[in-house]
């Protein structure tokens, strides 16, 4: 109930090109869906985030689709270049953004120019 | 924007030794800080969660005794691992919730390894 799933495990785009990272959660009470990006060494960063309120949202090259029936979420980077190069989190919290994150496993994303 | 910080980035202990890793936030205020722990491929896993001027929340099978955790003040938390082990060799991020309007920031990490 408390997972978070995520797909692909890794993924390699050519620069340029749309990397897709899908979600999937089995708790209706997480209210809050942040995307997060870790480089290296580094702890994560807010991407994006969105509430199942909306069902689409976007920031420059990156866009996030929700499902709430389907209890799935997607991120998009368009025009994907090699410092995108990262591993990416989606994540859900409950309630609020005050609560706890639960992280995906993670996709490791290569952009190969 | 805000910044979270923890200190130290790197530490290297000897086994049975105590570690103490700082977190702070630096332009806000946190009633709220959260430690996690990171192996390497793998994702965050929440240990505990602090709030300032109680004692934190562990999560399931995470030891409290082993991973002491104090959240003085509105802008320190620090995470105590003792009697280090080899196996508590990882990478430990803590997070920090704005009083204000409940962003929640990542610190940058701390880096331990129990030789």
């Amino acid at each position: 109930q408390q997972q978070v799933k995520q797909s692909p495990q890794s993924l390699i785009v050519q620069k340029g090109g749309i990397s897709i990272i899908n979600c999937a959660y089995e708790n209706t009470a997480f209210d809050y869906f942040p995307w997060y990006q870790q480089f290296p060494g580094k702890g994560p960063a807010l991407l994006i985030a969105i509430r199942p309120d909306v069902s689409e949202k976007k920031e420059g090259r990156f866009t996030i689709s929700f499902n709430k029936s389907a209890k799935q979420f997607s991120l998009h980077i368009m025009d994907s270049q090699p410092g995108d190069s990262a591993t990416y989190f989606c994540a859900a919290t409950l309630g609020t953004s005050y609560d706890k994150v639960i992280f995906g496993p993670g996709t490791s994303l290569s952009v190969i120019p | 924007g805000a910044v979270v910080s923890q200190h130290p980035s790197r530490v290297i202990c000897k086994s049975g030794t105590s570690v103490k890793i700082e977190c702070r936030s630096l332009d806000f205020q946190a009633t709220t800080m959260f430690w996690y722990r990171q192996f390497p491929k793998q994702s965050l896993m929440l240990m505990a969660t602090s709030n300032e001027g109680s004692k934190a929340t562990y999560e399931q099978g995470v030891e409290k005794d082993k991973f002491l955790i104090n959240h003085a003040s509105l802008t320190l938390s620090t995470l105590t691992v003792t009697s280090a082990h080899p196996e508590d060799s990882s990478f430990y991020i803590c997070s920090a919730t704005d009083l204000l309007d409940g962003t929640q920031y990542f610190g940058p990490g701390t880096r331990l390894t129990v030789l």
